[in-house]
């Protein structure tokens, strides 16, 4: 059974920083594109960033660039946001997914609110 | 990047067919066979039910049917069940930032 299970999220402060994981089971996890999909409280779904198999090449979207960082480590089956310079308009619920356009497996899901 | 255009809402009765569009540009849905489309519940996750445009993952329902023209894409729910109420979002590949464009969503309502 395909398991995605974020951790990490919480509450902080503008400009504060937050790394999320996501810890996967029951697939090939070093075979496969991983993204991470953000919905903001009451809102639609945001595509963040997603990275390839080995972590060569990674995408954002435009408005987390140069603050969010994706990263992987397939020796632990384990795919990683870190967020910097955290921003109200970033709070939302924050989804691990697999696959690069496409999302077939999606994890619970981990808050991160941003407030003062 | 703006979203991709979903009507807010649409509704209908028990085993009725209603359509759900998504519309982009030449440079997103309508540029690539990548549209993808998502069901999720209150307080769940995104479940994918179309992808490539029309196809369907394994085990979901053939009630659920996806089809493109120009630069519309669209979801098309056959025999309406109360269970299938919920949000609904499309998505798609485009070629900014190499990344992913979602649609607003459309909340379905099953009278």
């Amino acid at each position: 059974e395909v398991q995605l299970v974020e951790s990490g999220g919480g509450f902080v402060q503008p400009g504060g920083s937050l790394r999320l994981s996501c810890a996967a089971s029951g697939f090939t996890f070093s075979r496969s594109w991983m993204s991470w999909v953000r919905q903001a409280p009451g809102k639609g779904l945001e595509w963040v960033a997603n990275i390839n198999e080995d972590g060569n090449e990674k995408n954002y979207v435009d408005s987390v660039k140069g603050r969010f960082t994706i990263s992987r480590d397939n020796t632990k089956n384990s795919l990683y946001l870190q967020m910097n310079s955290l921003r109200v308009e970033d709070t939302a619920v924050f989804y691990c997914a697999r696959g690069r356009i496409y999302f077939d497996y999606w994890g619970q899901g981990a808050l991160v609110a941003v407030s003062s | 990047q703006s979203a991709l255009t979903q009507p807010a809402s649409v509704s209908g009765s028990p085993g009725q067919s209603i359509t759900i569009s998504c519309t982009g540009t030449s440079s997103d849905t309508g540029g690539y066979k990548y549209v993808a489309w998502y069901q999720q519940h209150p307080g769940k996750a995104p479940k994918l039910i179309i992808f490539g445009v029309h196809n369907r993952p394994s085990g979901v329902s053939n009630r659920f049917s996806g089809s493109k023209s120009g630069n519309t894409a669209s979801l098309t729910i056959s025999g309406l069940q109360p269970e299938d109420e919920g949000d609904y979002y499309c998505n798609s590949y485009t070629p900014t930032s190499a990344g992913v464009i979602f649609g607003g969503g459309t909340k379905l309502t099953v009278l």
